[in-house]
């Protein structure tokens, strides 16, 4: 099983700063990886597929970046609505989802 | 507009099978288009369960794989998930999902206990 680690586990920030999430996966995954936020009482809302492809509606100051074993999530100046618990997920074999990162207001 | 239910029972005893239906409507199932499960135990990560395509091609999760079975009705427009043996640690919100991540059921949180 492909295992993701994601870092940190919590990230503290106030609005405006620059937000960096790391997904690190056990083994190459090439590009097949996906960027997930849910807020609760929501199901996960998908950021990005393929590791850097925004899905529809999701806003510039999100990115994503990455191959092989090492992916980034970025969001160059938070805004309040994106205070939230952010996943990534392969699909390289079967699908397997990292742990989370939760992006809390400092 | 695509959009995706879960129903099912609320509480389920442990040992006993959980059978959940998700119904969708907005886009048809093919060779490459696909409805399948993801829980999420309250506070924690979320798993992915199984996956079924309109070919009828199965996926499922290799450490869940014996407990689980995935079948879909086309002319409801429904896909049932069946999971044997339920214990207090499968208590989850699941949640039904189209095969390209932008569709999410609201979920459904089942409780196993006795």
């Amino acid at each position: 099983e492909i295992v993701l680690t994601q870092s940190p586990a919590t990230l503290s920030l106030s609005p405006g700063e620059r937000a960096t999430l790391s997904c690190r996966a056990s083994q190459s995954i090439t590009n097949l990886l996906a960027w997930f936020q849910q807020k609760p009482g929501q199901p996960p809302r998908l950021l990005f597929y393929d590791a850097s492809h925004r899905a529809p509606g999701i806003p510039a100051r999100f990115s994503g970046s990455g191959s092989g074993t090492d992916f980034t999530l970025t969001i160059i100046s938070v805004e309040p609505d994106d205070f939230a618990v952010y996943y990534c997920q392969q699909r390289y074999a079967w699908r397997t989802f990292g742990q989370g990162t939760k992006l809390e207001i400092k | 507009q695509i959009t995706l239910r879960e129903s099912g029972p609320t509480l389920v005893k442990p040992t006993q099978t959980l059978t959940l239906t998700c119904t969708f409507s907005g886009f048809a199932l093919t060779s490459e288009v696909g409805v399948g499960w993801v829980r999420q135990p309250p506070g924690k990560a979320l798993e992915w369960l199984a996956l079924v395509y309109g070919d009828d091609e199965k996926r499922y999760s290799p450490s869940l794989k014996s407990r689980l079975f995935i079948t879909k009705d086309t002319p409801k427009n429904q896909v049932v998930l069946t999971m044997t043996n339920m214990d207090p640690v499968d208590t989850s919100r699941y949640y039904c999902v189209h095969s390209g991540y932008l569709y999410w059921g609201q979920g459904t949180l089942v409780t196993v206990s006795s």
